[in-house]
C-alpha cells in the first residue's frame, strides 16, 4: 500500500524542539519531491518546506517564518522525512502534514499530526 | 509582499456556478502555475483539483476548471452540489521568495 505516516506531534514549551517524522510505503521518498505544510487550528493551509529528490541533490527550501529554525532531512535506509523543528513558538502550533509531490498528479498526503507550543 | 489573496467566502444554490478568485503578483501567479486545492473537513488532507493552471487530475470532475489571466486566477465550479460544500485554496510557487504560497482559502457554502 502506497502511503505516508507522520509521528512525533505532540505538545512542547516555546523555546523547545520536537523530530517529526513521516514513514513512506510503497515508493521511495529519495526519487520525489517532499514537503512540509501545516494548518493550525481553524485557519489555513501553510507550505513549510521542501527536499528536493535525491538525485537532483536534495536542494531545500524552507518558508520564511520556519527558515533557520526548522530543518527538512531524509533517511533513505529507512524510507523516512523528517523535520526537526528548533526554538519553537506558540504560532508553530498546527497540525503538519507531510506530502509527496505536491502540486503534481502523484501527490500524495499523509494523516496530519498536531504539534502544539504552550507554556 | 508576496501573498495569494482569495474572498473569504462564496455561495450558490445547487445547480449554480460558482467561481472564486486568486489574486497573486508578476513572483508567483504572474509567472508560475496556480493550484487549486479543496478541503472538505477541516484536519483532513486537503485534495488537489486543478494543477498548472487548468489540468484536472484523474478522477476529478470537469465541473471543476481553472483558468489564469496575467496575475490573476480562477477557480469555477459549475453544477454546484452539496458536496462540494468546502474550503478552497489556491498555491503558486514564488520566485521572490523560493517557496510555495497558499491562499487563506474561501469556504464555499450551497445554499
Amino acid at each position: 500500500e502506497v502511503r505516508l505516516v507522520e509521528s512525533g506531534g505532540g505538545s512542547v514549551q516555546p523555546g523547545g524542539s520536537l523530530r517529526l517524522s513521516c514513514e513512506a510505503s510503497g515508493f521511495s521518498v529519495s526519487t520525489y519531491w517532499m514537503h512540509w505544510v501545516r494548518q493550525a487550528p481553524g485557519k489555513g493551509l501553510v507550505w513549510v518546506s521542501r527536499i528536493n529528490p535525491e538525485a537532483e541533490g536534495s536542494k531545500t527550501n524552507y518558508a520564511t517564518s520556519v527558515d533557520g529554525r526548522f530543518i527538512i532531512s531524509r533517511d533513505i535506509a529507512k524510507n523516512t522525512l523528517y523535520l526537526h523543528m528548533n526554538s519553537l513558538r506558540v504560532e508553530d502550533t498546527a497540525t503538519y502534514y507531510c506530502i509527496r509531490d505536491m502540486v503534481g498528479v502523484r501527490e500524495l498526503w499523509g494523516q496530519g499530526i498536531l504539534v502544539t507550543v504552550s507554556s | 509582499q508576496s501573498v495569494l489573496t482569495q474572498p473569504p467566502s462564496a455561495s450558490g444554490t445547487p445547480g449554480q456556478r460558482v467561481t472564486i478568485s486568486c489574486s497573486g503578483s508578476i513572483t508567483n501567479v504572474g509567472t508560475d502555475n496556480v493550484y487549486w486545492y479543496q478541503q472538505q473537513l477541516p484536519g483532513t488532507a486537503p485534495k488537489l483539483l486543478i494543477y498548472n493552471d487548468n489540468q484536472r487530475p484523474s478522477g476529478v470532475p470537469d465541473r471543476f476548471s481553472g483558468s489564469k489571466s496575467g496575475t490573476s486566477a480562477s477557480l469555477a465550479i459549475s453544477g454546484l452540489r452539496s458536496e462540494d460544500e468546502a474550503d478552497y485554496y489556491c498555491a503558486a510557487w514564488d520566485s521572490g521568495l523560493s517557496g510555495y504560497l497558499f491562499g487563506a482559502g474561501t469556504k464555499v457554502t450551497v445554499l
